[in-house]
Order: C-alpha cells, then structure tokens, then sequence
C-alpha cells in the first residue's frame, strides 16, 4: 500500500491564482481530511469528509473547497490564493467505524502564495 | 474536547527512556487520549491511544492515571530517530461529526547520543 499521497510536494503562487492539491488514499478509508500547519503552530482542520459525496467544514474553512467524488480522492481546491494561505498542507485518512483509531498523514504540501 | 498541558520541550539520552507528561484535567469520561508524533517537514504519525487502561504497542506504552486527569507517554529505549514534536489529543473516540484531532503545541523531544 502507498498509504497518503499527496500532490505536489512543493507549489508556489502568485496571489489570486487557483490550484487543487491533490490528495489520494488506497486504504478504503471512509474518512478523510485536510489540515494546514503554519511555522511553528499546530494543525488545524480545513475540511473533511465521511465518504464519497459527503464533506463538512472544519475549523478553517474560508477561501478553499473540497469535493468527494470517489473514496480514494479528496482534492483541495484553493479559490483565489493569498500570501495569508503560505502554509504546509497535510492530508489525512482514517476508519470511519464505531471508533476513530489511528489517523493516516499524507507528507504534506508547502505552499508559498507570493 | 478537554484541552491539554505539555512542557514545551524535554531532552533524554539515546537508549534511555523517555517519559512525556500530559495533563488533562477536565477530560470527559468518553474521551479518549491519543499520542501523536511529528518529525521533522512530515505529516504526523499515530503512536497509541487508549482510554483508562494503561495501553502498549510495537512503538511505546501509555499511562493513564486512575483519575485520568494525567497521562504518560513512555518510548522505552529512545532513539536518535524519535527526535520530534509529540502531541497528546484528548477527543472522544466515537466517530462523530467532525473528528478532529486539536493538535496544540506538543512537546519538542530531543535525543541525545
């Protein structure tokens, strides 16, 4: 198994420009979702989802949208992007069951928004 | 979810044991305590996590005090390779909406040789 995939490793912007970073899973884990981490922070969930055609926003929400069209894709998709949105992006997967064990991560995307 | 307390950071020798400390006083009693770990530039990575009973896998062992207000993380012989921020998450572990993991700002341990 490959686990968490993420890609690209590294992207840098110009603000106002879109991108999807792209994030893929071969567990079969319905659960899935996106975090970022800013120097020196914690991780702090941007959008998740219980399952294809299912997502809900978590703690950070604005200025990025998620769709679930299959159990092993969960792309981040970045609107219009600002230099406040310079982060690492990690995705995750997980069990969706009567209890939530161990999360999986993702190496993680740096992002530069210039 | 109940909020933790860590030191910021600990040191312990190569081949030592480390114990990491985590308070969690206003824990709920459907709440689980998990341990996390993040090297350095990667994606975090589970250890363990467990509810009353003391738990122990291929990676360390967790104490949870009778109260459950504290808990333990013990990586028996460290390594120079488990230098990394180490996170303690108290969440229930029911799948509900959401299921985040709060991670707050963890314990930076370094091995020593």
């Amino acid at each position: 198994n490959a686990g968490v995939t993420q890609t690209p490793k590294f992207q840098v912007l110009k603000t106002g420009q879109s991108m999807t970073l792209q994030c893929a899973q071969d567990m079969n884990h319905e659960y899935m979702s996106w975090y970022r981490q800013d120097p020196g922070m914690g991780l702090r969930l941007i959008h998740y989802s219980v399952g294809a055609g299912i997502t809900d926003q978590g703690e950070v929400p604005n200025g990025y949208n998620v769709s679930r069209s299959t159990t092993e894709d969960f792309p981040l998709r970045l609107l219009s992007a600002a230099p406040s949105q310079t982060s690492v992006y990690f995705c995750a997967s997980g069990l969706w069951g009567s209890e939530m064990r161990e999360q999986y991560f993702g190496p993680g995307t740096r992002l530069t928004v210039t | 979810d109940a909020k933790t307390t860590q030191p910021t950071s600990m040191d312990c020798a190569e081949g030592r044991a480390a114990n990491l400390p985590c308070n969690h006083s206003t824990i709920s009693g459907n709440e689980y305590v998990y341990w996390y770990r993040q090297i350095h530039s990667q994606g975090p990575q589970y250890i363990i996590h467990g509810l009353k009973n003391n738990e122990t896998n291929e990676m360390a062992s967790l104490i949870i005090t009778e109260d459950r207000k504290s808990s333990t993380l013990i990586l028996p012989h460290a390594t120079l390779r488990d230098t990394a921020v180490y996170y303690c998450i108290v969440r229930v572990a029911e799948v509900t909406s959401g299921s985040r993991l709060t991670f707050g700002e963890g314990t930076q341990l370094t091995v020593n040789p």
